[in-house]
């Protein structure tokens, strides 16, 4: 059984074109994440959920919106797509917010490409 | 800006020799610091974690922390061409949602 999947894994897009990336944790965890990973490994938070309240919300243009319509799931959403846009977007999923003591265990990563 | 420091390497050693990994980060207040491996084209795993001062082990991973000096390292011991990926340093600073802040990793190369 998958604990993190992501949908779909390879994303090839023309700019301007809107497109969403689902998530879903079956480890029964309150808090979800999306990361941003760039060409350099960089990885940048940039939404997390606990119990489907948004509760970290990065400096990140407007055009993306999460969701999360139960604690199990977490999608992104990206309008009008942009070559910079382009990068490797992680969903993560962690046990306890509070103390954080156990990681995170991440999907296996969507890669999008906007061209 | 909280930082969290580390060298990209790649970080070359023999196999069978002890990989030594190093991070700094900027904030005192820190409370969990964690190790990750990543696989070319896959998804960190976490490997290790860590919250007190001095040494934490886990089979041939070892993982150091020294809060006055605001570094964490991670010691492979017996270092197999199996280990050879990125490592990212995490560190979870306190206050707010305390969300964890990522190193840009380390790239270990272990040589057959």
């Amino acid at each position: 059984d998958t604990a993190v999947s992501q949908t779909p894994k390879y994303l090839v897009t023309q700019m301007g074109n809107d497109k969403s990336i689902k998530c879903e944790q079956n480890l029964g965890h309150d808090t979800m994440y999306w990361y941003k990973q760039d060409s350099k490994k960089f990885l940048k938070i940039m939404f997390s959920y606990n119990n489907k309240e948004l509760i970290i919300n990065e400096t990140v243009p407007n055009r993306f919106s999460p969701k999360s319509p139960d604690k199990a799931h977490l999608n992104l959403h990206i309008n009008s797509l942009e070559l910079g846009d382009s990068a490797v977007y992680f969903c993560a999923s962690s046990q306890d917010l509070v103390r954080e003591i156990y990681g995170y265990t991440f999907g296996s990563g969507t890669r999008l490409t906007v061209v | 800006q909280k930082e969290v420091e580390q060298n990209s390497g790649p970080l070359s050693v023999p196999e069978g020799a002890i990989a030594s990994l190093n991070c700094t980060y900027s904030d005192r207040v820190s409370q969990s610091f964690f190790w990750y491996r990543q696989y070319s084209g896959k998804s960190p795993e976490l490997i290790m974690s860590i919250y007190s001062n001095g040494d934490k082990e886990d089979g041939r991973f070892t993982a150091q922390l020294n809060k006055a000096s605001q570094y964490v390292s991670l010691l492979i011991r017996d270092s197999q061409p199996s280990d050879s990926a990125t490592y990212l340093c995490a560190v979870r600073y306190s206050g707010g949602y305390q969300k964890v802040t990522f190193g840009t990793g380390t790239k270990l190369q272990v040589i057959p």
